[in-house]
């Protein structure tokens, strides 16, 4: 089973910052959180991770809380084309079995104009 | 251009027949893995694949086969025992240095009639 929990749906307005919950209260010391976005009918695509430090990259922002039982991602102009589910993973930062990603059902995220 | 890439992208086959879905991927990745999409889901987890000539059964591995004769490809088969077939197939792959991210091709939708 998953070990985060997100919101079903979320609604954004276009060039306002989209901000996706995710609450990990399980996470174990040796875990990332990831997060991944599916547009309808695509393979999901790798957004950004952290393990307990604030992250930026091009797509996006993630912050983490300090107890890590919780993260936000930041979309920060959301456009049209950011209309998609969003997936927050956590999965140790090793490879092997125990690296596999196990998906919830994220949150969709639709953008408005 | 590096990347993974499963073919074909939609498949029709009738009801009792086999049918194998192609992946493919040209980034030196030691892992590869095979999730089902049904609708408003979330992925689950089908076979997954570490080493060459190698793999794991996942949460959903009934009616399916694999094999992994080349790093490169990772062929799955949809035999006749699964009971449900029809959805959305997706294959990653990752590297397992720390915190690699996944990368996943655009799936296969395969319909049973």
């Amino acid at each position: 089973d998953a070990k985060t929990t997100q919101p079903t749906s979320m609604d954004c307005a276009e060039g306002r910052a989209a901000n996706l919950p995710c609450n990990h209260s399980t996470i174990s010391g040796n875990e990332y959180v990831y997060w991944y976005r599916q547009i309808h009918s695509q393979g999901p695509q790798y957004i950004i991770h952290g393990l307990k430090n604030n992250e930026t990259n091009e797509m996006a922002s993630l912050i983490i809380t300090e107890d890590r039982k919780s993260s936000t991602l930041i979309l920060p102009h959301a456009t049209l084309r950011d209309t998609a589910v969003y997936y927050c993973i956590v999965r140790p930062h090793y490879g092997g079995s125990q690296g596999n990603l196990i998906f919830g059902k994220g949150t969709k995220l639709s953008v408005k104009p | 251009d590096g990347g993974i890439t499963q073919s074909p992208k939609y498949l029709f086959r009738k009801e009792g027949q086999n049918v194998t879905l192609s992946c493919e991927q040209n980034l030196n990745h030691d892992a590869m893995y095979w999730y089902r999409q049904d609708p408003g889901q979330g992925l689950r987890l089908i076979y997954y694949s570490q080493i060459v000539n190698d793999f794991q059964k996942g949460d959903i591995a009934e009616g399916y086969s694999v094999s992994r004769e080349k790093k490169e490809s990772f062929p799955l088969t949809v035999t006749s025992a699964q009971k449900n077939p029809t959805a959305f197939y997706l294959c990653a792959s990752r590297g397992l240095t720390d915190s690699a991210e996944a990368f996943f091709g655009q799936g296969t939708r395969l319909t049973v009639v």
